[in-house]
């Protein structure tokens, strides 16, 4: 069984330019979640995908977007980057909608200079 | 955003000791979870609670879901090296579907 992978593992971008970072979630789950967690803190909760579909967001502005696949991976992408964008960006995958066993990737660490 | 809290904040342990921590909210929850985060890791999920008052055990872990479901507890027993690491409780709210609200962190430290 494979588990949640990311990439790019570290990413280094300037203010105001656009990132995209991929998941794959673990075989046989169909949700993806999407977090930020910054230095110190406990991951925060970005949005959810399921089956293709946006399924909850928390408080983030549209400039962070996503995207999944039909095979389940799924896509960040944050335009317009903000200092404060730097974090651990975190992909977690689930069997489904209610199952709230969520299982994480390492992350990727971007940082904005 | 929200965040539960937890405590203690840090803690340092000795290889042997038994170790307990809690998490706090406001608001009641339907689901409780722990992870253990490693330097440079994504969380790793130890245990999931379903129920108010329900004890569950994995290994040398067992964690509670407070009967008021607004809180949660984690206890080692008998720590070792490798429990070092960050404690992170989470929670579910139906409200909210399958968001996860995280707490703040315990952060385990073997003691000098």
């Amino acid at each position: 069984e494979t588990g949640v992978t990311q990439s790019p593992t570290h990413l280094i971008k300037t203010r105001g330019q656009q990132v995209t970072l991929r998941c794959s979630s673990q075989s046989g789950h169909n949700t993806v979640s999407w977090y930020q967690q910054a230095l110190g803190q406990g991951p925060q909760f970005i949005f959810q995908y399921y089956r293709e579909e946006e399924n909850g967001r928390g408080n983030f502005p549209p400039r962070f977007s996503g995207l999944q696949f039909p095979n389940y991976s799924s896509e960040l992408n944050v335009n317009a980057l903000e200092l404060d964008d730097s974090a651990l960006y975190l992909c977690a995958s689930s069997l489904g909608l209610g199952v709230y066993e969520q299982y994480f990737g390492p992350g990727t660490r971007l940082t904005v200079t | 955003g929200q965040q539960l809290n937890q405590s203690p904040q840090s803690m340092f342990i000795q290889e042997g000791e038994d170790v307990s921590m809690n998490c706090t909210s406001s608001s009641i929850f339907n689901t409780w979870l722990w992870y253990k985060q490693d330097p440079g890791e994504g969380p790793v999920l130890l245990i999931a609670l379903y129920k108010a008052g329900e004890l569950t055990s994995n290994g040398r872990l067992t964690a509670q879901f407070g009967i008021t479901r607004k809180d949660s507890f984690l206890n080692i027993s008998a720590s070792i090296p490798s429990d070092v690491g960050i404690y992170f409780c989470a929670g579910q709210v139906k409200s909210s579907g399958d968001k996860l609200t995280f707490g703040t962190g315990t952060r385990l430290a073997v003691r000098p």
